[in-house]
């Protein structure tokens, strides 16, 4: 069964560094997301991407965070400056966009910020 | 931003045991999905529902799309151990076609 994939699975990284989370979504699927889950908190809505570009993004998407496809199976979130508190799971989603058609996620990828 | 209340935050079962947990809006929605989520992973989607008052079954899981489009219930009948977990109800805004919101999580602990 196809399923969303995402490297790496932890990461540790100096607070200001830039890290980059990579996702690969399920091949036949036209929309990707990116979302957060603090530890022990909800999950968070952070940017939707469809046809090559930005279709919604959340209050927390600010100006430090940007994705990218750079080629037809990678879905990548950048984190320009860390921040301590950018500390949390982040899980990539896709769908392919059908009617009725919901996300899949993948396993995340734990990112701490020291 | 927009809010799900979901509830309980927590709830300890003896097994064989049926749960039940819900979740509302101020705003209405028109898709709720279920989740679950076991530590360290990814949420997966045990059931999704498209249309107010649709009830769907998945094995012992049964959820609805509440008629005023505000809410959704998740029961679960006869509790085993590996239905342990966090439970997490999320929904898409009416004129909304991209984010899901999330509530807050029900954490299921069974009691041997």
């Amino acid at each position: 069964e196809p399923e969303v994939t995402q490297t790496p699975s932890h990461q540790v990284t100096q607070m200001g560094q830039e890290v980059i989370l990579r996702c690969v979504p399920i091949s036949n699927h036209l929309y990707f997301y990116w979302y957060r889950q603090i530890l022990g908190q909800k999950v968070e809505f952070l940017v939707s991407f469809y046809n090559n570009e930005i279709s919604e993004k959340s209050e927390i998407f600010d100006d430090q965070f940007s994705v990218e496809r750079p080629d037809g199976s990678n879905f990548t979130l950048k984190i320009r400056s860390t921040k301590l508190e950018d500390s949390a799971m982040y899980f990539c989603a896709s769908r392919t966009g059908l009617l009725r058609e919901t996300q899949y996620f993948g396993p995340g990828t734990r990112l701490l910020v020291l | 931003g927009q809010q799900l209340n979901q509830s309980p935050q927590s709830m300890f079962i003896q097994e064989g045991e049926d749960v039940s947990m819900n979740c509302t809006s101020s705003s209405i929605f028109n898709t709720w999905l279920w989740y679950k989520q076991d530590p360290g992973e990814g949420p997966v989607l045990l059931i999704a529902l498209y249309k107010a008052g649709e009830l769907t079954s998945n094995g012992r899981l049964t959820a609805q799309f509440g008629i005023t489009r505000k809410d959704s219930f998740l029961n679960i009948s006869a509790s085993i151990p590996s239905d342990v977990g966090i439970y997490f109800c999320a929904g898409r805004r009416e004129g909304s076609n991209y984010q899901l919101i999330w509530g807050a999580g029900t954490k299921l602990i069974i009691k041997p």
